[in-house]
């Protein structure tokens, strides 16, 4: 089955450290996102990737990094920089060149005390 | 800066009821327009906008886009319980690089 998985669903981490989220997805889509949603909030948008070893910063990517060495690949750390870490995390990916919907995964809620 | 607003920010219905969520943008080289669902987790899409495809329906959803008043409604007839979730807007412009930009959503509860 083609999807897009995120792993892990809960994730509990202690201030100061960094953590990363995993994103894999077999669509063979080119492009991937990395999205944070908080209570009661849309979706704002961290970081994107249009095609491999290239990246840019979305809305809010201050304490936030991203790789893309492979295709299915996509993961996101963050890092004790980021004042407000606590939130769901999801990743999505499209095909590129004209009008295409985005396909999420399931999320990660990341929990930092 | 690309906007998108969502109203109401929350809504309580009846099953039976019909529904009819909205959304209003302000986007610089409109190109999209997109309507998705999300119960809990992953958001599910239900329809795409835009200038060559203004109305779109599936079963008791529908969904028209006015690019001249810039908005979008989303309509649900003959609501269900299952309809209970988070509606989410979110808008592409040509010179995003496909990149979307979401409003706060409606919570839409539907009681039996």
């Amino acid at each position: 089955d083609g999807g897009i998985t995120q792993s892990p669903k809960y994730l509990f981490r202690k201030e100061g450290q960094n953590v990363t989220l995993s994103c894999e997805q077999n669509l063979n889509h080119d492009a991937m996102y990395w999205y944070r949603q908080d209570p009661g909030q849309g979706l704002r948008l961290i970081y994107y990737s249009q095609i491999v070893n290239d990246f840019q910063k979305g809305d809010i990517a201050e304490g936030y990094s991203v790789s893309r060495e492979k295709k299915e690949s996509f993961p996101l750390t963050v890092t004790s920089a980021q004042k407000n870490p606590t939130a769901f995390y999801l990743c999505a990916s499209s095909i590129t060149g004209d009008v295409y919907e985005q396909y999420f995964g399931p999320g990660t809620r990341l929990t930092v005390t | 800066e690309d906007k998108v607003v969502q109203s109401p920010l929350s809504l309580v219905v009846h099953e039976g009821d019909t529904v009819t969520l909205n959304c209003s943008y302000e986007v610089t080289n409109f190109r999209s327009l997109l309507w998705y669902k999300q119960e809990k987790k992953a958001p599910t899409f239900l329809f795409m906008l835009t200038s060559s495809g203004i109305e779109k329906k599936s079963g008791r959803l529908s969904s028209i886009l006015d690019k001249k008043e810039l908005f979008s409604i989303l309509n649900i007839t003959a609501t269900q319980t299952g309809d209970s979730a988070v509606y989410l807007c979110a808008v592409e412009a040509r010179t995003s690089g496909s990149r979307l930009t979401f409003g706060e959503g409606t919570q839409l509860t539907v009681n039996p």
